[in-house]
This record gives C-alpha cells, sequence and structure tokens, in this order.
C-alpha cells in the first residue's frame, strides 16, 4: 500500500541553524500538508500546498517557515532560524482531492532544539 | 479558529469491553476524520465520514457524523490490547479552508489484558 514517507525520523540542530524536513507523498496526490505536534498536544496545522503554491497557512507558519517541492516527489519544510519552541514532531501528509479527500500522514519527523 | 472538544481526555478499560468516545465543535465541519496514533509515529486513519448523518463501520469500529454537522462519536467494541493509543478526531471545514484539518486533543486508551 503507497505510503507517505518523512525524513530523518530525528534532527537535533542548536538554537538559530537552519533545518530542511523531507516528505515524499503518495505518488498520485496533489495536494500536501504539513502539521506539527509538540510533545503532549495535539496535532496543529500549518501549510497546505496545491499546484506549487500555498493554499492556506496557520498563524505558526510565519516568515521563518517555508515549503517546497523542488522537483517532482519531494516536498520540503524549511525553517530558516529555529527556535527552542520549534522543537515537535512534524507531519507531512497528503491527499487525492476528488469528491472525498483522505489525508494520509507520514510518520513524522523529530525535531528537537536546543 | 475553529476548536474541536474531544472526551475523554483518557480511559482505562478492560479487554472485552466497549469504548466510546466523542468529539464537538461549535462550528459546522463537512467531513470528519478519525486517526489513531501510536507513540513516536504518524496518525493513521480508521475511518472517515463525509454526510451528516453518516454512520460507518471499520471491523470493530463505528463512527457517526453528526446530523448537526458538529460532532461525532467513535466506538470500539470489544477492546483487545493492540487498541492502546491516542485516537484523534478531525475535521474539515470546506469552502476556502477545504483541505485544513482541525485535530481534536486526543483520547488515550489503556486496555488492561
Amino acid at each position: 500500500e503507497p505510503e507517505v514517507t518523512q525524513t530523518p525520523s530525528h534532527q537535533v540542530t542548536q538554537m538559530g541553524q537552519e533545518v530542511i524536513l523531507r516528505c515524499v507523498p503518495i505518488s498520485n496526490h496533489l495536494y500536501f500538508y504539513w502539521y506539527r505536534q509538540i510533545l503532549g498536544q495535539k496535532v496543529e496545522f500549518l501549510v497546505s500546498f496545491y499546484n506549487n503554491e500555498i493554499s492556506e497557512k496557520s498563524e505558526i507558519f510565519d516568515d521563518q517557515f517555508s515549503v517546497e517541492r523542488p522537483d517532482g516527489s519531494n516536498f520540503t519544510l524549511k525553517i530558516r532560524s529555529t527556535k527552542l519552541e520549534d522543537s515537535a514532531m512534524y507531519f507531512c501528509a497528503s491527499a487525492d482531492r476528488g469528491p472525498q479527500e483522505t489525508q494520509y500522514f507520514g510518520p513524522g519527523t523529530r525535531l528537537l532544539v536546543l | 479558529g475553529q476548536q474541536l472538544n474531544q472526551s475523554p481526555q483518557s480511559m482505562f478499560i478492560q479487554e472485552g469491553e466497549d469504548v466510546s468516545m466523542n468529539c464537538t465543535s461549535s462550528s459546522i465541519f463537512n467531513t470528519w476524520l478519525w486517526y489513531k496514533q501510536d507513540p513516536g509515529e504518524g496518525p493513521v486513519l480508521l475511518i472517515a465520514l463525509y454526510k451528516a448523518g453518516e454512520l460507518t463501520s471499520n471491523g470493530r469500529l463505528t463512527a457517526q457524523f453528526g446530523i448537526t454537522r458538529k460532532d461525532s462519536f467513535l466506538n470500539i467494541s470489544a477492546s483487545i490490547p493492540s487498541d492502546v493509543g491516542i485516537y484523534f478526531c478531525a475535521g474539515q471545514p470546506g469552502g476556502t479552508s477545504y483541505g485544513k484539518l482541525t485535530f481534536g486533543q486526543g483520547t488515550i486508551l489503556t486496555v488492561h489484558p
């Protein structure tokens, strides 16, 4: 069964450093999302992406964040200058938005900012 | 923004018991989804609901999309130890926010053998 994959599974970085989280969505999907989950809390929407542009973003997704689909398979989330409070699990999701959309999630990247 | 209230926050049950959890919202959602999350993993879709009043089953799981479109419940029958995990409801509002999922706070389920 096709699945969303994410790399790396874990990343430790120093505050102020840039990180890039990578995702390979399901191959025939056209809609892509990033969510984050701070330890012990609920999953929160960050951004949605379609047709090579952002469709919607949350208040969390400030100027430090950016997304890109550099080729036909990868979907990336970049945090330019990480802060301690960026420590969280970051989940990528993809969907094939027909009459009934269902989002499928990747296993996540655990980001720890020191 | 839209908020989902999920209850209960946690449940401790014996193997074989039935479980029920629900989500309510002050605003309408066009789609309700139920996910299960194991520690350190991503949410895995259990059931998707697309029409008000819809009742859908997936094995021992049954979920319903409330008629007002502001609530949903999930039932698990005859629980087993592997049902342990965190269960999240999620709603999609439709319209210009079609894809964005709003998640509930989660229900932590513990099943004692």
